[in-house]
């Protein structure tokens, strides 16, 4: 079985640019969660779809954080304009149903903004 | 809101010792709780997932309980190797929040040959 795939792997960009980060579910898989972690923390939820509907985006900066999820599957995650304290690994997510089911993590993105 | 606790944040052991790894979080509303472990640069590789129903979960050399009542869960890991050389990382599924997983800070362990 196929895991959660992410691109690009890094990135790098300059502040007030903007980046996008892209996040393949394991097929058959409703839940998908984006996750933000920064050197030396454990990953903070950003947001979580149950198919390609919001169930929480209420730790997501929406002035400059985006994100969709086109037909329930792959998923984007946009950041525009980036901030320095941006930087940090963005881990994309999904479980079968979300509650009670088992979350399987991609490779992340590690983006840096300089 | 619920928080994550993980103690200790760092543990250095020679192998072959057993260790414990604990975790507590605030709310008992949850659905379940999670061990993850991640290699520097990478993501998070799942260990063991405990329902709320259940009590413990064991998988080769590791065995994580979860006390719901008490907020605390642990991970054993027996016969350590520097291969479990990794961070810890547990996190509760939310009932509150629509499954939400919540995570703590992670305990960075070490196991020196």
């Amino acid at each position: 079985e196929a895991g959660v795939a992410q691109s690009p792997r890094y990135k790098i960009i300059e502040k007030r640019q903007s980046v996008a980060f892209w996040c393949n579910p394991i097929s058959g898989h409703a839940t998908l969660y984006w996750y933000q972690q920064i050197l030396g923390q454990g990953p903070k939820l950003l947001i979580q779809f149950q198919n390609n509907g919001v169930v929480d985006d209420s730790q997501l900066p929406k002035d400059r954080f985006s994100a969709e999820r086109l037909k329930g599957v792959d998923s984007t995650l946009k950041i525009q304009p980036a901030k320095l304290e941006d930087s940090a690994v963005y881990l994309c997510a999904s479980s079968f149903t979300g509650g009670g089911t088992e979350a399987f993590f991609g490779q992340g993105t590690r983006l840096t903004v300089v | 809101k619920q928080e994550v606790t993980q103690i200790p944040a760092a543990l250095s052991v020679p192998e072959g010792e057993n260790l414990v790894l604990n975790c507590s979080f605030t709310d008992s509303a949850i659905y379940n709780l999670q061990w993850f472990r991640q290699d520097p640069g990478k993501g998070l590789t799942s260990l063991l997932l405990i329902q709320s129903s259940q009590r413990e979960q064991t998988s080769g050399r590791l065995n994580a309980s979860l006390d719901k009542s008490s907020g605390r869960s642990t991970l054993y890991i027996a016969a350590s190797q520097p291969g479990d050389s990794a961070t810890y990382l547990c996190a509760v599924g939310e009932e509150t929040s629509g499954s939400r997983l919540t995570f703590g800070e992670g305990t960075q362990l070490t196991v020196n040959p």
